[in-house]
């Protein structure tokens, strides 16, 4: 089961983007990289995945090296409203009865400030 | 809205008391799943069913039982519960318990308080 490593918190502003990384060295061959949003007393909210190079939807941007021993999920001139814990998670394609893709960790809490 | 509907929102129970939780969802997934979040803590996986199958049962104390009794539905029966279990429980749902399309969509989580 690969382990994932983010920063506890994180501060920017309005208007800034901002980058969070997840170390993930022993990620596996069919692992692959999913993004969670969480607000206060709310259940968590997909936000992106990935399996290498660079994803984009309308939320935000995950890049992966080509090592994919870490990504780093980014978003776009956020704003009070991103203010949230950012959770990354790694977990098998195949699944094979793997349920790493759904295990949480203490994910990054990001504030955003005016 | 994620199509996840937790009920109820908000419960307090004594320790003596049998309470239940209910999750439904209409979206057409054949996973199911239960999450403790404690205050300041990560979420815990509890429960996962699939195709209304339990496929993990994380260690979880026998005061917490699931029930699935179909794709749509997922219980979670509370009985001699410690103030310690006073927690926001969260029921997600995905298309499949494994492969690609296992995006999971939460419900807004019953917020538990035991006296």
């Amino acid at each position: 089961l690969a382990k994932t490593t983010q920063p506890i918190s994180m501060d920017s502003y309005e208007g800034q983007e901002v980058n969070i990384t997840c170390s993930h060295n022993n990620i596996a061959t069919n692992d692959y990289i999913t993004w969670y949003q969480q607000f206060p007393s709310q259940g968590p909210r997909f936000i992106i995945q990935g399996y290498k190079t660079k994803v984009t939807n309308e939320v935000a941007s995950l890049f992966i090296p080509a090592d994919r021993k870490s990504s780093t999920l980014s978003l776009p001139r956020v704003s009070l409203s991103d203010t949230a814990v950012y959770y990354c998670l790694v977990g098998d394609l195949y699944g094979s009865g793997n349920t790493g893709k759904l295990i949480f960790g203490q994910g990054t809490t990001l504030q955003v400030k005016p | 809205e994620t199509g996840v509907t937790q009920t109820p929102r908000h419960l307090v129970m004594g320790m003596t008391n049998k309470k239940s939780l209910k999750c439904e969802q209409h979206l057409g997934h054949n996973a199911m799943y239960w999450y403790k979040q404690s205050a300041k803590k990560p979420l815990e996986l509890m429960f996962v069913y699939s195709l209304e199958e339990r496929v993990e049962n994380n260690s979880v104390p026998s005061r917490f039982s699931p029930e699935c009794p179909n794709s749509s539905h997922l219980f979670l029966h509370l009985h001699t519960l410690q103030p310690e279990d006073s927690a926001l429980y969260l029921c997600a749902s995905s298309q499949a318990y494994a492969g690609e399309n296992t995006e999971a969509f939460f419900g807004q989580g019953t917020r538990l308080t035991v006296v």
